[in-house]
């Protein structure tokens, strides 16, 4: 079976640029989540959608960051305009719900906003 | 709020000898799941083993268990026989059963296997 799939695995941008970071969870999941993994932050929750619908999304930094998941097949993570402190390694998720708790991440999406 | 912390930010070990990794947690909550995560240079998040909080036996897979003191909120995590391949960074994760349901990861313990 497919794993949690992201694009691109790699993004380079200017500053000022939009940025839209691509998900597809694992069929059947009902839950997907959006990290950032930073040196200095470490790994930080932005949003989670539980059936499609945001739960909560208080970790997202600014009005700059928006996701969506217009189907149980896929969501975006955007950022306009993008900040070099933007830079990091964006996760996405998907969990069955609790049925085990274990949320299986996606290989992640490094961004470079120079 | 949910806290984990990982208290050893760097760790290192002889290969074929044992290391234990220490996390605590914060929680109100009575029903959670605890979680190691490894992390290889490759970047991948790759479950190591897991705890549900009602279960009294410490979980293990294979060189790898926990040592789970609920009172105490601690969850270590001990590898025997280590082995080259487990350098890697390593989270704790909590995550309960009530409100947000978010995995809450530690700061990671960076581990080196030493040939």
């Amino acid at each position: 079976d497919a794993g949690v799939i992201q694009s691109p695995r790699h993004e380079v941008t200017e500053m000022g640029q939009e940025v839209t970071l691509r998900c597809k969870p694992i069929s059947g999941h009902n839950s997907l989540f959006w990290y950032r993994q930073t040196m200095m932050r470490g790994l930080e929750l932005l949003i989670y959608f539980n059936n499609n619908v945001p739960i909560d999304d208080s970790g997202m930094p600014e009005d700059r960051f928006s996701a969506k998941m217009p189907n149980a097949s896929f969501s975006t993570l955007k950022i306009q305009p993008s900040e070099p402190r933007d830079s990091a390694v964006y996760f996405c998720a998907s969990s069955l719900g609790l049925a085990t708790g274990e949320l299986f991440f996606g290989e992640g999406s490094r961004l470079t906003v120079l | 709020a949910q806290t984990v912390t990982q208290s050893q930010p760097e760790m290192s070990v002889q290969e074929a000898e044992t290391v234990t990794l220490s996390c605590t947690y914060d929680t109100s909550e009575s029903d959670y799941y605890l979680f190691w995560y490894k992390q290889p240079p490759s970047r991948q998040m790759i479950l190591v083993i897991r705890q549900e909080a009602y279960k009294q036996q410490n979980a293990t897979e294979n060189r790898f268990s926990v040592n789970f003191q609920k009172a105490a909120k601690s969850f270590s995590l001990k590898i025997s026989d280590s082995q080259l391949g487990d350098a890697a960074m390593y989270f704790c994760a909590y995550r309960g059963f009530q409100g947000a349901q978010k995995l809450v990861f530690g700061q990671g313990t960076r581990l080196t296997i030493n040939p």
